[in-house]
């Protein structure tokens, strides 16, 4: 199956800074969610904003939500060496909830 | 309470073998989904389950692939005549779905190796 584009495909930053990311979809959609993973294993739900939201917060986190454009980003503020992992975002494909994600961020940060 | 558990951990076998991984979700999940994901790519959808009944099956890639959930909880994801393509971390995962709750809560995963 089709999956969605994230990018950049790998950031690296110092610690304290901002990390901005990005991703595409193709299909209409009921909510988006964002997800994080270390060490390639099991991924963590970090936030989930709803197609008739534009923007989320949740500590560090925002997240906006923009549907004409199919596309959405996350922000993590202040960032700090422990958010080193890849970052994912899930669409449910055309309102089923059947989750499809997109290809990833690999965010590293620097202390 | 206890998370989503995965078994084994790892599995090495030869190809052409059947292999059968399995998943224990939270419980009181009413959905369960099957993922698999290969080295520097996202999860890829295989299955999902509400209850007992496959409700979404579109990602098995061939039919050497089935899942089962007989009971609405343990779930069981069967290869057969395995291949070397077959080999990725399969992830499995469950949610409520329901009163607006989407998230998913991901097992650590099974790492499967084909020789």
């Amino acid at each position: 199956s089709q999956q969605g584009e994230e990018d950049p495909q790998a950031l690296s930053i110092q610690e304290g800074e901002n990390a901005t990311m990005n991703c595409s979809y193709k299909t209409s959609i009921n909510n988006l969610q964002w997800y994080r993973q270390n060490s390639g294993r099991g991924l963590v739900h970090l936030i989930l904003i709803r197609s008739n939201e534009r923007e989320k917060h949740s500590g560090r986190l925002r997240v906006t939500l923009d549907t004409s454009k199919k596309s959405s980003s996350l922000l993590i503020t202040a960032s700090r060496a422990a958010d080193t992992a890849s970052y994912f975002c899930a669409t449910d494909e055309s309102g089923t909830y059947k989750y499809i994600f997109g290809t990833g961020t690999r965010l590293k940060v620097l202390a | 309470g206890a998370g989503v558990s995965q078994t084994p951990s790892n599995k090495v076998t030869e190809k052409g073998k059947y292999v059968e991984l399995r998943c224990d979700p939270i419980s009181g999940h009413t959905a369960l989904y099957w993922y698999r994901q290969s080295l520097g790519q996202g999860p890829e959808f295989l299955i999902y389950f509400q209850g007992t009944g496959a409700a979404d099956d579109s990602g098995l890639p061939n039919d050497r692939f089935f899942a089962v959930r007989p009971e609405g909880s343990v779930s069981t994801l069967k290869i057969q005549r395995t291949e070397r393509g077959d080999s990725a971390v399969y992830l499995c995962a469950s949610s409520i779905l329901a009163g607006g709750s989407y998230e998913q809560y991901f097992g650590p995963g099974t790492r499967l190796t084909v020789t």
